[in-house]
């Protein structure tokens, strides 16, 4: 079946390092690639998404890109900030289906 | 962003009593969706609803009881509910729901504890 494996978290980082978050996937078909981030007390955001391979989602600094050929989708920001800190859920979603898998989640803690 | 409200924000309730859980979109979406989302756990697709009509339901306890009135409205009716349904819901809709394309608007959830 489809399924989505993210790192484990959390992550700790000091302000203005680099990010990775790892992202692999299952799935039959061509799926869609999403990244959403959750801040505290809040419901989840779209943050980028790619829908076919080797295309590159990017926003807010945060760039990912659909790797078919390793099933991937790692998230990546060249310098965080403290206001990044929040959980990250890597998800996918196929065709004749109405549901998104979603990771685990990553949680990442960006000090100053 | 207040594409997706959910109602009430917060709810405390007793193992006896009956509640309901709002979500409205503003987006024009056709989809919506109920998720449960635990500690330490995946989110739960708990609800699909595609033109108001449920599409989805991924062997949820009676105890919860969705309704979808029309494409912008989605209510969660629960009753006699059990500690260990304590956990954040979260209301989302999409446009379709059927495309690999379509993506997911979520609402703030509602933050649920049952004593």
């Amino acid at each position: 079946g489809n399924s989505v494996t993210q790192m484990e978290g959390p992550v700790t980082l000091s302000e203005e390092a680099f990010l990775t978050i790892n992202c692999t996937y299952t799935a039959t078909g061509y799926p869609s690639l999403f990244w959403y981030v959750q801040y505290p007390g809040e419901g989840l955001q779209l943050l980028l998404k790619a829908t076919k391979a080797d295309d590159k989602g990017s926003n807010k600094g945060f760039e990912a890109t659909y790797r078919k050929e390793t099933t991937s989708f790692h998230l990546e920001k060249g310098s965080v900030q403290v206001s990044d800190s929040a959980v990250y859920f890597c998800a996918l979603r196929t065709s004749g289906t109405y549901k998104y898998i979603f990771g685990t989640g990553t949680r990442l803690k960006v000090l100053a | 962003e207040t594409g997706v409200t959910q109602t009430p924000r917060h709810l405390v309730m007793g193992m006896t009593n009956k509640k309901s859980l709002k979500c409205e979109q503003h987006l024009g979406h056709n989809a919506m969706y109920w998720y449960k989302q635990s500690a330490k756990k995946p989110l739960e697709l708990m609800f699909v609803y595609s033109l108001e009509e449920r599409v989805e339901n991924n062997s949820v306890p009676s105890r919860f009881s969705p309704e979808c009135p029309n494409s912008s409205h989605l209510f969660l009716h629960l009753h006699t509910l059990q500690p260990e349904d304590s956990a954040l819901y979260l209301c989302a809709s999409s446009y379709s729901g059927y495309e690999n394309t379509d993506t997911q608007y979520f609402g703030p959830g509602t933050r649920l504890t049952v004593l």
